[in-house]
């Protein structure tokens, strides 16, 4: 079965620093990967996503991810964290369309001053 | 509607109690998915229907839980004499699939259930 990991419950960073989150996943084949955003008391907002080509995807607010088939990893990254990114980050796989959504545990981000 | 819309925002039951969530998908998509997020917690599936196929059930924690979804849209999540272990909330996402192939899940607001 599919399953994601992300390894880091909690992460800081300082306002203008970069970040890289990580996410690896296990299934046999490529399949289509996610990162999902959560603010506090907010829904799930799709950051970015890779299906296939380029490994390396744009997201929205400044966000990109690599896909690394030899690594299993969908690492996300931003060059300058803002207060504002503060939120839970969630990785999710997808084997196709057909087959369920299945997410990691999430990644809270908190960003200092 | 324009997004995926579930009901009530909020519901506070007692223990022992029935409870039904429902959710509305944006029109068109055929996967609708089922997730329960507890306080500090990820998201735990539950259930997803893929068009006219059978559900995969295999997230669904107890027997107290199941799902239907009529006519291939609107779902309803009911949950049987429910616990306080059940308290969470309660999240809603829904997919167009075409062929196999995949889009992006958008969810709604989630039912936020407390029971006491």
């Amino acid at each position: 079965a599919q399953s994601v990991t992300q390894p880091d419950i909690h992460i800081t960073v300082s306002e203008g620093a970069s970040l890289e989150l990580r996410c690896n996943y296990s299934y046999g084949a490529t399949p289509y990967l996610f990162w999902y955003v959560q603010s506090p008391g907010q829904g799930l907002q799709l950051l970015l996503k890779y299906f296939s080509g380029d490994t390396l995807v744009q997201g929205i607010k400044g966000f990109e991810a690599e896909f690394k088939r030899s690594q299993s990893s969908f690492n996300l990254r931003k060059p300058s964290v803002h207060w504002s990114d503060a939120a839970e980050y969630f990785c999710a796989v997808q084997s196709t369309g057909f087959q369920k959504l299945v997410f990691g545990t999430g990644t809270r981000l908190l960003v200092s001053p | 509607g324009a997004g995926v819309s579930q009901s009530p925002s909020n519901k506070v039951t007692e223990k022992g109690k029935d409870v039904e969530l429902r959710c509305d998908p944006i029109s068109g998509h055929t996967a609708l998915y089922w997730y329960r997020q507890s306080l500090g917690q990820g998201l735990e599936f539950l259930i997803y229907f893929q068009g006219n196929s059978a559900p995969d059930k295999s997230g669904l924690p107890s027997d107290r839980f199941s799902a239907e979804r009529t006519g291939g849209s609107v779902s309803t999540l009911t949950i049987q004499r429910t616990q306080q272990e059940d308290s969470a909330v309660y999240l809603c996402a829904s997919s167009f699939t075409p062929g196999g192939g995949s889009t992006e899940a958008f969810f709604g607001q989630g039912t936020r259930l407390t029971v006491v």
